[in-house]
């Protein structure tokens, strides 16, 4: 059964970078789409992008400026930074994986987040 | 890009069916078949119930049932348990300038 799990500080300063890595167990990243998402405290999910083993990439047209996904298979790893960010930013982030093969359909399973505060 | 528009709240009584719309446009909900619902209960992360407008992921009770007309999709819940008492998240394909996803606002289900 696919885990995943999210790391990386909980507190970042503005104007610097937000940087997460998620550790995927029991499956390999080498199939399939792997996504971050994130949800703002009493909000609804916000899907920042994905990426393939291939390295093709998938981002929310109102983030693609400041985000960037990578992944290394041989650590069964994908990282997000999302760069200049602001108290807007503050949130809940999942990874997980989309199982639809366009990366584009429906995420299972999801990691149990992690929050991030951007604050001075 | 604007979040798929579904009710603030719902409620029901147990036994009761209740009803969940999300309302998008052409571009996401109407343009393909890609569309799932998440159960989310407090502190916990989404739990995908629905996928592809109508179908079950392995272990999710088929008291949850989903349909989709033009730019709407509707998620049912029959016989209304209090463990059903939830957040419920709809999310679709969606193209503007590029491919992507876009989910809900949410619903808050209350079983009273």
């Amino acid at each position: 059964q696919v885990q995943l799990q999210e790391s990386g500080p909980g507190l970042v300063k503005p104007s610097e970078t937000l940087s997460l890595t998620c550790t995927v167990s029991g499956g390999s990243t080498r199939s399939y789409y792997w996504s971050w998402i994130r949800q703002p405290p009493g909000t609804g999910p916000e899907w920042i992008g994905n990426i393939y083993s291939s390295g093709r990439t998938n981002y929310n047209p109102s983030l693609k400026s400041r985000v960037s996904i990578s992944i290394d298979t041989s650590k069964n790893q994908f990282s997000l930074k999302l760069n200049s960010v602001t108290a807007a930013d503050t949130a809940v982030y999942y990874c997980a994986r989309d199982q639809a093969l366009t990366g584009l359909g429906w995420i299972d399973p999801w990691g149990q987040g992690t929050l991030v505060t951007v604050s001075s | 890009q604007s979040a798929l528009t579904q009710p603030a709240s719902v409620s029901g009584s147990p036994g009761q069916s209740i009803t969940i719309s999300c309302t998008g446009t052409s571009s996401d909900v109407g343009s393909h078949n890609l569309v799932s619902w998440y159960q989310q209960h407090p502190g916990k992360a989404p739990k995908l119930i629905i996928y592809e407008v109508n179908k079950w992921p392995s272990g999710v009770s088929n008291r949850f049932s989903g349909s989709k007309s033009g730019n709407t999709a509707s998620l049912t819940i029959s016989g209304l348990q209090a463990e059903d008492e939830a957040d419920y998240y709809c999310s679709s394909y969606a193209y503007t300038t590029t491919p992507h996803v876009i989910f809900g606002g949410g619903t808050k289900l209350t079983v009273l």
